[in-house]
Order: C-alpha cells, then structure tokens, then sequence
C-alpha cells in the first residue's frame, strides 16, 4: 500500500514566525509532490508543487524534496492568522503521474 | 475562466439508495478524478478518468461506478448507499497529474 504520512497536528505557531510542515512518502517511484491548503469545509486548493531535489520558493512559501529520504517539508515564512488550514502532502502514484495520493493531513494553528 | 463545478452542493439520502453526483472539469483540462473525503481525513482516491474510460481505480467497492462525456465532464454513481458513504466528494481535473489537481468544491453527501 503506497502511502503518504504526515503528522495530524495540530500545530500551534504565533504569528509572523516560521511554520514547518512535514512529509515522508513510501513510493520511490513518486515523481511529483503537491501541498494543498484546505480551509474548514472547504475544498483543497495547491499552493505549491515540486518535482526537483533541493528547494522551490513561491512568495512566503518554499516547499523542499529530499527523494533519497522520501521526504517533502513545506516551510511558510511570516505565517498570518489567514494561513491557519489544514495542510495536505501530495505525491504522484509512481511514474504515472496520473494517480495521486494524499496523506491526511496537518491541521496548523497561527495564533496571534 | 470557469474553474472546476460540481453538482449538487448538498444531498441527503437514505440507506439503500442511489445517488449520481455531476463535475465539470476546467476549461483546458481532460482527465476527472474523484475522491472520497471523510472528516478529518485525506481524500481517498476513487477512480480517474481519461478519453471517456477508467483508468485508474482506488480501493473502492463496484458499488462506485462512474462515466465521462465527450466534452470531458463526469459522474459519479454510488448504488446502494451505506451510512459509511457519507463524506464530501471531490471532482479534482487535470491536463496532466505532473502539475498537480484543480479540486471543485465538492458535494457533501449525508446518508441517513
């Protein structure tokens, strides 16, 4: 069963710091990653992809692949009450890239 | 540039029956998947389709049909309802899954 992990949370971080969110996936033939935000009651809505080694910045977020640890991390710079959301890490279903997987998420807290 | 629609927003139905739920993918995009989301989850992938056949399948029961049109839009077919089917549903479209979902707003199902 391939599978993508993320720690439910949640996370609390007061405003304007930096929050971390984590990932690890289990196909290492998982081409493309994905961080999704989901609002309460809410559909998901992509922020960010990746499908490098090493880091991709986007305004306050930067999201970073390590393929040899299967790990994806999403960092969000100045975090504002509006970022508080569910996080969902993403990753494609091998080479296909026609499938993808989601963990089930981190549910971050900015408190002001 | 119309996004992702599906329809109907809400439904309640009862234990047993059927239900048909509606999305209409992004202008540009080809490929419709579904996905089953319970609270506090992650979706859960149903089915993909592409040039009107199924091509990928989640670990859903048969009683999870489905079907896309000539102009790309979809349906999704739940026959004999169960409690457990209660979720939000989520249309997702794609050009090609490299570049990640664009997620509809859903359709929240309510079996009673």
């Amino acid at each position: 069963q391939k599978e993508v992990e993320q720690n439910s949370g949640p996370l609390s971080v007061p405003e304007g710091a930096i929050a971390s969110l984590n990932c690890t996936y289990s196909d290492r033939g998982s081409q493309s990653f994905f961080w999704y935000r989901q609002y309460s009651g809410k559909s998901p809505e992509l922020i960010m992809f990746i499908y490098s080694n090493g880091d991709k910045e986007d305004g306050r977020f930067t999201a970073q692949l390590n393929k040899a640890s299967q790990y994806v991390s999403l960092l969000i710079r100045d975090s504002q009450p509006s970022d508080s959301a569910t996080y969902l890490c993403a990753a494609t279903e091998d080479s296909s890239a026609s499938k993808i997987i989601f963990g089930s998420g981190t549910r971050l807290s900015i408190r002001p | 540039d119309a996004g992702v629609t599906q329809s109907p927003t809400h439904l309640i139905k009862t234990r047993g029956q059927q239900v048909t739920l509606r999305c209409s993918p992004k202008s540009g995009h080809d490929t419709v998947s579904w996905y089953q989301q319970a609270l506090g989850q992650g979706p859960q992938f149903i089915f993909q389709y592409y040039e009107e056949e199924e091509r990928q399948r989640g670990n859903f029961p048969d009683r999870f049909s489905g079907h896309q049109f000539p102009n790309y839009s979809s349906e999704l077919n739940v026959n004999a309802l169960l409690l457990g089917d209660s979720a939000l549903y989520l249309c997702a479209s794609s050009f090609s899954g490299v570049y990640g979902y664009t997620f509809g707003s859903g359709t929240r199902l309510t079996v009673v």
